[in-house]
C-alpha cells in the first residue's frame, strides 16, 4: 500500500536548473509536509501547508486539495540543495505516511 | 532549545545482543514516535505514543518495545537484535493538533 507516492525517485541537475518534485496523496489530509534530509544528517521541515502555495527563498511548495497532488520546486538550484526530498501526510494520532523520498543531486 | 535528541548517532551490535536507543524532547509535546528508514521503503511506523503512559504499536512493532515514563522521553529497545533490523531510526515529536512534527538527527544501527 502507497498512501503517498512521490516522483522521480532520482533526480540529477545541473546548477541553475528549476526543478520540480511531485507527490501524490490517497488519503484525506488537513496538512501536508514537504521535509528535507541531508547525506547524513537529520530531517528538518521545509514546508506545512493545506492550501496553495508557500515560499521560502528559493523553495515554494504547492498544493491542490481536489486533486490530492503537491510540488516542490527550487528555483536557480544549488549543489547545497543536493539532499533527499521527503512527502510526508498526517494521518490520525498525528502520525505520518511518508513517501520513498527524491534524491536530489545538484552539480556545478 | 535542543528540540529533540537521538542517542546514540551510530551503534554496531551483535546478533542477539539488546539495547535501547534514547529519544529525548524538550517541547513537552505529546506526541513521539519511532520511525525506521530503511532504502527504497520510507519511514515507517515502529511504535508511537500519545502522552505519557500510553503507547501503541505503528506499522512494524515486532523485535521493539518502548515506554513512556515521562513527557520527556521515549527509549525504543531492541530485545534481541537481528541483521534485520539494520536502519536508520528517527524519533519524532509534535504537539496535539499542530501536525508540525521534529525529528531528531537519526541513529545509525548496523547489527551484524
Amino acid at each position: 500500500k502507497n498512501e503517498v507516492e512521490q516522483s522521480p525517485q532520482n533526480l540529477t541537475a545541473q546548477e541553475g536548473e528549476f526543478i520540480t518534485i511531485n507527490c501524490s496523496y490517497s488519503v484525506g489530509i488537513s496538512a501536508l509536509h514537504w521535509l528535507q534530509q541531508h547525506p547524513g544528517g537529520g530531517i528538518v521541515s521545509l514546508f506545512m501547508l493545506s492550501s496553495g502555495k508557500k515560499k521560502h527563498g528559493r523553495l515554494i511548495a504547492t498544493i491542490n486539495i481536489q486533486e490530492k497532488h503537491s510540488s516542490l520546486h527550487i528555483t536557480a538550484s544549488h549543489p547545497r540543495d543536493s539532499a533527499v526530498y521527503i512527502c510526508a501526510v498526517p494521518n490520525t494520532g498525528n502520525q505520518f505516511y511518508f513517501g520513498t523520498g527524491t534524491s536530489l543531486t545538484v552539480i556545478p | 532549545n535542543a528540540g529533540v535528541t537521538q542517542t546514540p548517532k551510530f551503534q554496531v551490535l551483535k546478533t542477539g545482543q539488546s539495547m535501547t536507543l534514547q529519544c529525548a524532547q524538550d517541547m513537552n509535546h505529546e506526541y513521539m514516535s519511532w520511525y525506521r528508514q530503511d532504502p527504497g521503503m520510507g519511514l515507517r511506523l515502529i511504535h508511537y505514543s500519545v502522552g505519557a503512559g500510553i503507547t501503541d504499536q505503528g506499522e512494524v512493532p515486532n523485535g521493539y518495545n518502548v515506554s513512556r515514563s515521562t513527557t520527556e522521553d521515549f527509549p525504543l529497545r531492541l530485545l534481541s537484535a537481528a541483521p534485520s533490523q539494520t536502519s536508520v531510526y528517527f524519533c519524532a515529536s509534535s504537539a496535539s493538533g499542530t501536525n508540525r512534527a521534529f525529528f531528531g538527527q537519526g541513529t545509525r544501527l548496523t547489527v551484524v
